[in-house]
């Protein structure tokens, strides 16, 4: 079945420095979507690529779609105390979703 | 995004036993999802829950251990029967948004089982 990897499985920062997470397809995927979950909360859902090359931006958040349409990335600019939380990318398999593994980020401030 | 509400929020229960966890949403949808975390994992799919239909599960997921209703298309449950200390874990319910694929998850069900 179709898997996405996502690296790295942690990462801890200082507050204020820059994050990013990224998933990687060995197949042409339709569409990704980056999903949020707070310690003892549940996944929300961030925001959903399609095109090749895309790029969305929220506030410091930047999703990116490769060209290839096989990887994504989540890029945190000048990461807060509010970022922590785990981060998962999800790829549509049929109707169903397949989830990464997941990247937890702890912040230092 | 729909409110999406689960019952119990957590939950105790000896081995053996079994538990109905409950899924209501604050508007009509086609499809529902259930779903197990453990601690510190991802999400695994358990099941996809349509109104209507039987659940089709998953591989690794039987209808005999997760009995799934789906009555009305606002609500529906998940049992987990016969339960044994490797149950322990969160079970989520999530639904989509009209044709989107998007996912949007309930407050999940923390179960352990002693």
């Amino acid at each position: 079945g179709q898997q996405v990897m996502q690296i790295p499985q942690y990462q801890h920062v200082q507050e204020g420095e820059d994050f990013t997470t990224y998933c990687n397809s060995s197949t042409t995927l339709s569409n990704i979507q980056w999903y949020k979950q707070r310690p003892g909360g549940h996944p929300v859902f961030l925001i959903q690529l399609v095109k090749s090359g895309e790029v969305k931006k929220q506030k410091r958040l930047t999703f990116q779609f490769g060209e290839a349409k096989k990887n994504s990335s989540l890029h945190i600019t000048a990461t807060q105390t509010t970022d922590v939380g785990t981060y998962f990318c999800a790829v549509s398999r049929g109707n169903k979703l397949v989830f990464g593994a997941g990247t937890i980020l702890r912040v230092k401030s | 995004s729909a409110v999406i509400s689960q019952k119990p929020s957590r939950d105790i229960c000896q081995r053996g036993t079994s538990l109905t966890i409950q899924c209501q949403v604050d508007s009509q949808v086609t499809m529902m999802f259930w779903y197990r975390q453990q601690p510190g994992q991802s999400l695994t799919l358990i099941a996809t829950a349509n109104q209507g239909s039987e659940a089709t599960y998953e591989s690794g997921f039987v209808i005999d251990k997760f009995p799934i209703s789906r009555p009305n298309l606002t609500f529906s449950t998940l049992t987990v029967s016969n339960m044994s200390p490797e149950d322990s874990s969160i079970y989520l319910c999530s639904v989509e948004r009209g044709g989107t694929y998007e996912q949007y998850f309930g407050p999940g069900t923390r179960l352990t089982v002693t």
